[in-house]
């Protein structure tokens, strides 16, 4: 493994049903992000976590939950899934939260909401 | 709230031709990224422009940041057909403090003719 990855590389999904996006990284970075890319409105940040054990809402936090149990792990959570969460969303890591550090970004998972 | 704006928002050019893509913020920040993205492909970093004045220069492309207009800048110079991508600008959303948490434009798709 190098770098980021994400898990599923795309997903068509009930509305109504949980579920969870996964992103692992082996960069031993400390920051870790959820973003999600909607055609037209660019890439919008969804939580964050400046390193393992905390955790923070980004600028469209609602409807999704995160979690950091260790560094290389950053779950996303959808409890029940509606068809506005249609989207692409990205995983990226930084070094740390500090905003010198560039940010990484994973290859996505597509995600439809039916 | 902080807003970053792109323009133009979509650009045809041929190959061999320069132009300069804008990106506006309405915030004070001195941290400023540029993204480049393949259709369907994650986001790969560009520059990281760290202070007012800062210029990076990359191949063709070439970014600057003038903090006190709260604009930056990538000009592309004798463009190529590889430079087709959409490209976009983040800015850091907390001037002053430390955590990097990134607004995004909403990008401008570059097309390169020949």
């Amino acid at each position: 493994i190098a770098g980021i990855t994400q898990a599923p590389t795309s997903q068509i999904l009930a509305a109504g049903r949980r579920m969870t996006l996964r992103c692992t990284q082996d960069m031993r970075h400390n920051a870790m992000y959820w973003y999600r890319q909607d055609l037209g409105l660019g890439l919008r940040l969804i939580h964050y976590s400046n390193t393992a054990g905390t955790t923070g809402k980004g600028e469209v936090p609602d409807g999704y939950s995160v979690s950091r149990a260790n560094t290389d792990d950053f779950p996303l959570t959808l409890a029940s899934a509606v068809p506005s969460q249609t989207s692409v969303y990205f995983c990226a890591t930084s070094a740390s939260s500090a905003s010198w550090n560039e940010q990484f970004f994973g290859p996505g998972t597509r995600l439809t909401v039916l | 709230e902080l807003k970053v704006e792109q323009n133009p928002l979509f650009l045809s050019m041929q190959e061999g031709k320069n132009y300069t893509i804008y990106c506006n913020y309405s915030t004070t920040s001195d941290r400023l990224y540029w993204y480049r993205q393949d259709p369907g492909k994650s986001l790969e970093s560009l520059f990281v422009l760290l202070s007012n004045g800062a210029v990076k220069q990359e191949g063709r492309l070439m970014a600057s940041l003038d903090t006190k207009a709260r604009l930056s800048t990538l000009h592309i110079t004798a463009a190529v057909h590889d430079l087709s991508a959409t490209y976009f600008c983040a800015v850091d959303m907390n001037y002053g403090g430390s955590q990097g948490n990134l607004i995004f434009g909403k990008g401008t798709k570059l097309s390169v003719k020949p």
